[in-house]
């Protein structure tokens, strides 16, 4: 069974940084491309970034090229997102998402992130 | 950026009811549109891909059609589970880029 698991959220202050981690198994993971997604409370989904399977191409969203950074290590099943100066508008549950054909089967259960003073 | 409308944003139904959402794409897609199901405090679900693709395990009430711009969510038969968020989801320009509808919130009439 597929499973993806978030951790590493929490409340950080504005320009504060934050790591979350995704923890996969059940599956190959050094086969497969992930992304993070993001959803703000209340509101829709927004994807954050994609990452291919060996690691060597990422993209991002403009609403967090340069502050964000995607990254795995495949030895260790494992998927991150290093996120820098974090604003108000970043606070979100970021999921974890399996999506090789652009499509997302695969889901996380979420971890919020809240920034605020 | 290719963006995606749908509507309409809000839907209130009785069960057993036809329902069909809309999703507009800014440009043509051809047919990389996905559906998903997202029910409060949970993750989304995957429901439709490639436009009219039936995940496993999605309940066949649930059908998608369209390509190039206009899509369509049909659920044939409203049952008291459906009660959710639906949102579309164009991968055409994937991996640089996949973006989501607004979404539609499917209540209870």
């Amino acid at each position: 069974e597929v499973q993806l698991v978030e951790s590493g959220g929490g409340l950080v202050q504005p320009g504060g940084s934050l790591r979350l981690s995704c923890a996969a198994s059940g599956f190959t993971f050094s086969s497969y491309e992930m992304n993070w997604v993001r959803q703000a409370p209340g509101k829709g989904l927004e994807w954050v970034s994609y990452i291919s399977s060996s690691g060597s191409t990422i993209y991002y969203a403009d609403s967090v090229k340069g502050r964000f950074t995607i990254s795995r290590d495949n030895a260790k099943n494992s998927l991150y997102l290093q996120m820098n100066s974090l604003r108000a508008e970043d606070t979100a549950v970021y999921y974890c998402a399996r999506a090789p054909d652009g499509y997302i089967a695969y889901w996380g259960q979420g971890t919020l992130v809240t920034v605020s003073s | 950026a290719i963006q995606l409308t749908q509507s309409p944003s809000s839907l209130s139904a009785s069960v057993g009811d036809r329902v069909t959402i809309t999703c507009r794409a800014s440009q043509g897609i051809s047919s990389a549109l996905a559906w998903y199901q997202q029910k409060p405090g949970k993750a989304p679900k995957l429901l439709i891909y490639d436009a009219s693709s039936l995940e496993s395990g999605v309940p066949s009430r649930f059908s998608g059609s369209g390509s190039g711009t206009d899509f369509t969510l049909t659920i044939s038969s409203l049952q008291p589970e459906d009660f959710a968020t639906y949102y579309c989801q164009q991968f055409n320009s994937y991996p640089h880029a996949i973006t989501f509808g607004q979404g539609t919130r499917l209540e209870i009439k």
